[in-house]
């Protein structure tokens, strides 16, 4: 059984760093074809995909936000992380994580919201 | 960037009714759309992917079609469990959602 589970600050500042972690279980992100992606949903918003990462370490990044994200991943303890810097209010939103095996985004973490405020 | 028109952009239905939601890409998406289904407070889950397959758990009842640059989903027979917010996504270059669907009882 997939599981998987966002982790984060709950509240940053403007212009500070945004870290977070996905932890999971179920699948290991060193086995072909497993990717872990992280998507963004600002509160009564739509969906936006941010990034993911592949089993073999190839990245891919949503264009518009492209110079502020860094995913990266631990495989030997099932995490995966998502770094975005120059945090502004318009960030503020639930971040999820996301598993593509066959299927893209087949399984959800809970999410876990971020704030932007001073 | 390839872009993902969905509409209408909410949806009122009465429970038994056939509702349908369309995506437009910008470009030939070649088949590869998933849809979603998001209840408020909850992780969205996949119900379609390849513009038709159904998810293991994902009713008869939904449906999808399309092929090039248009597409559509649709719920035959609404049910009250199904009132929710839908969102397709294009996953043949990179990812993108479309805007959403809320679909409301009427």
């Amino acid at each position: 059984q997939v599981t998987l589970k966002e982790s984060g600050p709950g509240i940053l500042q403007p212009s500070q760093a945004l870290s977070l972690t996905c932890t999971f279980s179920g699948f290991s992100l060193s086995t072909y074809g497993m990717r872990v992606s992280w998507i963004r949903q600002p509160s009564g918003k739509g969906l936006e995909w941010l990034a993911t990462i592949d089993w073999d370490d190839d990245k891919y990044y949503n264009p518009s936000l492209k110079s502020r994200l860094t995913v990266s991943k631990d495989t030997s303890n099932n995490q995966a992380f998502l770094k975005i810097t120059s945090m502004d209010s318009a960030d503020t939103a639930t971040y999820y994580c996301a598993w593509t095996s066959r299927a893209p985004f087949a399984y959800w973490g809970q999410g876990t919201l971020v704030t932007v405020s001073s | 960037d390839i872009q993902m028109t969905q509409s209408p952009p909410s949806l009122s239905a009465s429970l038994g009714d056939k509702v349908t939601i369309t995506c437009q890409a910008s470009q030939n998406i070649n088949k590869y759309i998933a849809w979603y289904q998001q209840k408020p407070g909850k992780a969205p889950r996949l119900l379609i992917r390849y513009t038709s397959t159904l998810e293991s758990g994902t009713p008869s009842r939904f449906s999808g079609s399309g092929s090039g640059r248009d597409y559509s989903f649709s719920i035959s027979n609404v049910e009250s469990e199904d009132i929710a917010s839908y969102y397709c996504l294009q996953y043949v270059n990179l990812y993108t959602f479309g805007a959403g669907t809320k679909l409301e009882l009427k």
